[in-house]
């Protein structure tokens, strides 16, 4: 059973805050990370997807960085707006299997 | 393409009775998945196809759960019998086999929410 852990589970900031979450996940057998946005009533949305050590990724305000050898990956949101409010996802795919395993997301609420 | 659709969004039913949703994934993508997510949890994976073949089931799915995907288009997902414990969120995603996961991303559909009452 592999295990995907998120923290926090939740967070609320103000507009304009940076903020940051964790994804911890198995350190041996990677193959691929991912990071979704959930929005109420929408689709989950792929945000990044890292498979190297040390990857970084950036998407406008929002980055990505991995740790496959200590099996972390960590999200920021600099200067966060009300429209970041979401739900983020992290999955892990493992070498040899063709599916993601989520972990139970972090809640961000931004108010204005 | 306008990307990945479930029908129904909602669906409420009584308990004992069976229903069936509806997921119509990308065009070019080979693989479909079906994830189900409750209160509090992430999606859990239930099942995926590679075209026409169902390759992997979890254990989750119990035998009053059956999906299809008849010609390698859409897929059905069927609850028999159902129980409170059922009522979800019920997601679709699809994605490329060569590359699909290391570099794309799976594409979800905005889900069929299951109520049993």
């Amino acid at each position: 059973i592999l295990n995907v852990e998120q923290s926090p589970q939740s967070l609320h900031v103000q507009e304009g805050d940076s903020t940051n979450f964790t994804c911890s996940f198995p350190s041996s057998n990677f193959y691929a990370l991912h990071w979704y946005r959930w929005e109420t009533a929408k689709s989950p949305e792929a945000l990044f997807v890292m498979t190297l050590n040390g990857d970084e990724k950036k998407k406008g305000r929002i980055s990505a960085t991995l740790n496959t050898k200590e099996g972390y990956s960590y999200l920021y949101i600099k200067g966060s707006q009300p429209e970041d409010s979401a739900t983020y996802l992290c999955a892990f795919i493992a070498g040899g299997y063709s599916t993601l395993t989520f972990g139970k997301g972090t809640m961000l609420l931004v108010s204005p | 393409d306008t990307g990945v659709s479930q029908d129904p969004r909602h669906k409420i039913t009584k308990r004992g009775q069976n229903v069936t949703f509806r997921c119509d994934p990308i065009s070019e993508h080979n693989r479909l998945y079906w994830y189900r997510q409750t209160l509090g949890q992430g999606p859990e994976f239930l099942t995926y196809f590679q075209n026409e073949a169902q390759l992997e089931k979890s254990r989750l799915l119990s035998d009053r759960f059956s999906a299809e995907r008849p010609k390698g288009s859409f897929s059905t997902l069927e609850i028999q019998r159902t129980e409170q414990g059922d009522s979800a969120m019920y997601l679709c995603a699809s994605s490329l086999t060569t590359g699909g996961a290391a570099n794309y991303g799976y594409t979800f559909g905005s889900g069929t929410r299951l109520t049993v009452v």
